[in-house]
């Protein structure tokens, strides 16, 4: 069965720093995958996604994400962390018809 | 573009009503929608999914007869949680794929119900 680890529960950064999210997933054949962003009380917004091709993806407000086969790996990295990207990000993988498997988060506190 | 519009964002309603949320693909064509729950500091959980024009597909463990669901058009799912109950209170969450290929789209998301039932 599929499966989505995002390692850290919290990370906390300065702003200005530079900002690496974990993600590992499970899944026998090539993956979909995705980064979502949650801010409180509302909705998913699409960050990036992978599907074939160019490992490295960019996405809006500056993030990128690396997908490594090999670690079954697919972080998301932004070099300078503004107080806006203070949300929760979600990694997801697309596999298997029509479902999303999503981690079970990790919450980003910008410290100023 | 791909906004997808959920309505209402809160709702808090006595026990034993029924509520119905609505979600639409505002600016695209949605054949497949999703309905999801989450529970505070938790991830999502999918509910169901919701295909136009026919019927949805549910998640073990999830009550068909309890959270309706309607996809009457390529741009309108509806989710009827029926007599609702304080432990159906929670944040629901919809979203839309464009297309009609499984998995590699993306999906876009709503902003959620707040629904709190008393």
């Amino acid at each position: 069965a599929q499966s989505v680890t995002q390692p850290d529960i919290h990370i906390t950064v300065s702003e200005g720093a530079s900002l690496e999210l974990r993600c590992n997933y499970s899944y026998g054949a090539t993956p979909y995958l995705f980064w979502y962003v949650q801010s409180p009380g509302q909705g998913l917004q699409l960050l990036l996604k992978y599907f074939s091709g160019d490992t490295l993806v960019q996405g809006i407000k500056g993030f990128e994400a690396e997908f490594k086969r090999s670690q079954s790996s697919f972080n998301l990295r932004k070099p300078s962390v503004h107080w806006s990207d203070a949300a929760e990000y979600f990694c997801a993988v697309g596999a298997g018809g029509n479902k999303l498997v999503f981690g079970a988060g990790t919450i980003l506190r910008v410290k100023s | 573009g791909a906004v997808v519009s959920q309505h209402p964002s809160w709702v808090i309603c006595k026990s034993g009503t029924s509520v119905k949320i609505e979600c639409r693909s505002l600016d695209f064509q949605a054949t497949t929608m999703f309905w999801y729950r989450q529970f505070p500091k938790q991830s999502l959980m999918l509910m169901a999914t919701s295909n136009e024009g026919s019927k949805a597909t549910y998640e073990q463990g999830v009550e068909k007869d309890k959270f309706l669901i309607n996809h009457a058009s390529l741009t309108l799912s509806t989710l009827t949680v029926t007599s609702a109950h304080p432990e159906d209170s929670s944040f629901y969450i919809c979203s839309a794929r464009e297309g009609i290929r499984v998995s590699n789209q993306p999906q876009h998301f709503g902003d959620g119900t707040r629904l709190s039932i008393l």
